[in-house]
Formats: structure tokens, C-alpha cells, sequence
């Protein structure tokens, strides 16, 4: 068990750009979720999978924001014509929906965006 | 919808001695999970214990427990002979079998040696 992954760890990028990042879920997992954490926040959901199918999107992922896990098991959260307000750790989290194991999330390193 | 309040910013405990986190929440559900994540200075964030609304009984975890008082939708953490270790931010959340997590903002705990 290699644990949630997250890549890249750190951009910095300038506004209007865009951005994607990478999340691979612990190998097992049909569940994966993206959260957004601004500083001194809790993370706030965004968006999750079940496998393939994108089951539900926050209001805050805005016409920006797309997020994919096209076979299943990794997935993508991309940022279009990024902004400052932008800025932020990406948080990604995985879970086994229908198995034995106790409902848990199991989070990621994160990436931090920091778009000047 | 949900909503996880925390209202201590900031705790502190010396070293050995014990701690209590609070936290409350709001929903209609009955069903339900509550979750206490620890996430670290600049480390990923960590899975501490979790209680299953329908359990009377509360969840213990070594040196951590909760007080689910499920009426007063209430949640507390109990953090015994602190650790230099336990220093990190310390996050409530709210969630239903598989679904997204609300958490609130996070109590920050500093442990004094």
C-alpha cells in the first residue's frame, strides 16, 4: 500500500494560465475525492468518483474547473485562466465504497497552487 | 446541508496532561459518521478516530476518545498523556457512507514540554 499520491507538490503559476494535477488513489479504491484547503481553512469538497463517473461537484467548482478519472484509477483536476483566488493545497482522497473496510478517506500530500 | 463548527482556534496542553477538542454539528440525517483528522505542519492529513452515528458506545483509539453526545450534536476529542507528536491542526468532519466530508476549521494544538 503506496498511499494517495499527488503530483506535482508545489506550482507556481501565472494568472490566467492553466494548470492540471494529478492524483493516483491507493490501487484498490473506486472512490476518489478532491478537496480545496485555503489557509487557516478546513478543506471544502469539490468534486467525487465513483470509478469513472463523476457523482457530484461542489458550487465552488466553478466552469473552470474540470476534473476526470477516465479509466478509473487516477485522476485529473484541471484550472483554466487561473486566478489569485486560485490559490490554494489541492487535497485528493481515496476510499473503498461497498467493501469491507470501515468508511474512510485516506488523503494525499496535496498540491499547493500558488498563482501569482 | 451540514455544517461542522469548531470554536478553539487554539489549544495548548503540557506535555503528559490531557486535552479535550470540541466540536458540533448540524444536520437532519440520522445516519451518519464523524471524523476527527490530525494533519500536521506541512505533512498529509491523517485519519485519528471515527464514530458511527447509530453506536451508542464511543469510539477509543489508544490514547484517543470521542464523546458523541448524538441529541446535542455534539463530538469531542479526548487527547490522554499528550505527546510532542499531537502538535498539529486537529479537524472535525461530517460525512455519510461514502460521500463528501465537511469538516470545520480546524482546532490548532500545541503541546508544552
Amino acid at each position: 500500500d503506496t498511499g494517495v499520491s499527488q503530483n506535482p507538490r508545489h506550482k507556481i503559476t501565472k494568472r490566467g494560465q492553466n494548470v492540471t494535477f494529478r492524483c493516483d488513489p491507493i490501487s484498490e479504491h473506486n472512490r476518489l475525492y478532491w478537496y480545496r484547503q485555503t489557509l487557516g481553512q478546513g478543506p471544502e469538497f469539490l468534486t467525487y468518483f465513483q470509478n469513472e463517473a463523476q457523482l457530484e461537484k461542489s458550487r465552488l467548482l466553478s466552469d473552470r474547473f474540470s476534473a476526470e478519472r477516465p479509466k478509473g484509477s487516477f485522476s485529473t483536476l484541471e484550472i483554466q485562466r487561473t486566478e489569485q483566488g486560485d490559490s490554494a493545497m489541492y487535497l485528493c482522497a481515496s476510499s473503498l465504497a461497498g467493501g469491507t473496510e470501515k468508511e474512510t478517506q485516506y488523503f494525499g500530500p496535496g498540491t499547493r497552487l500558488l498563482v501569482l | 446541508a451540514q455544517t461542522v463548527t469548531q470554536s478553539q482556534p487554539e489549544m495548548s496542553v503540557q506535555e503528559a496532561e490531557t486535552v479535550t477538542l470540541s466540536c458540533t454539528y448540524d444536520t437532519s440525517e440520522s445516519d451518519y459518521y464523524l471524523f476527527w483528522y490530525k494533519q500536521p505542519p506541512s505533512r498529509q492529513m491523517i485519519l485519528v478516530i471515527r464514530q458511527e452515528a447509530y453506536k451508542q458506545q464511543n469510539a477509543t483509539e489508544n490514547r484517543f476518545s470521542v464523546n458523541f453526545q448524538k441529541a446535542a450534536k455534539s463530538f469531542s476529542l479526548k487527547i490522554s498523556d499528550s505527546q510532542l507528536g499531537d502538535a498539529a491542526m486537529y479537524f472535525c468532519a461530517y460525512g455519510r457512507l461514502w460521500e463528501k466530508l465537511t469538516f470545520g476549521t480546524g482546532t490548532r494544538l500545541t503541546i508544552i514540554p
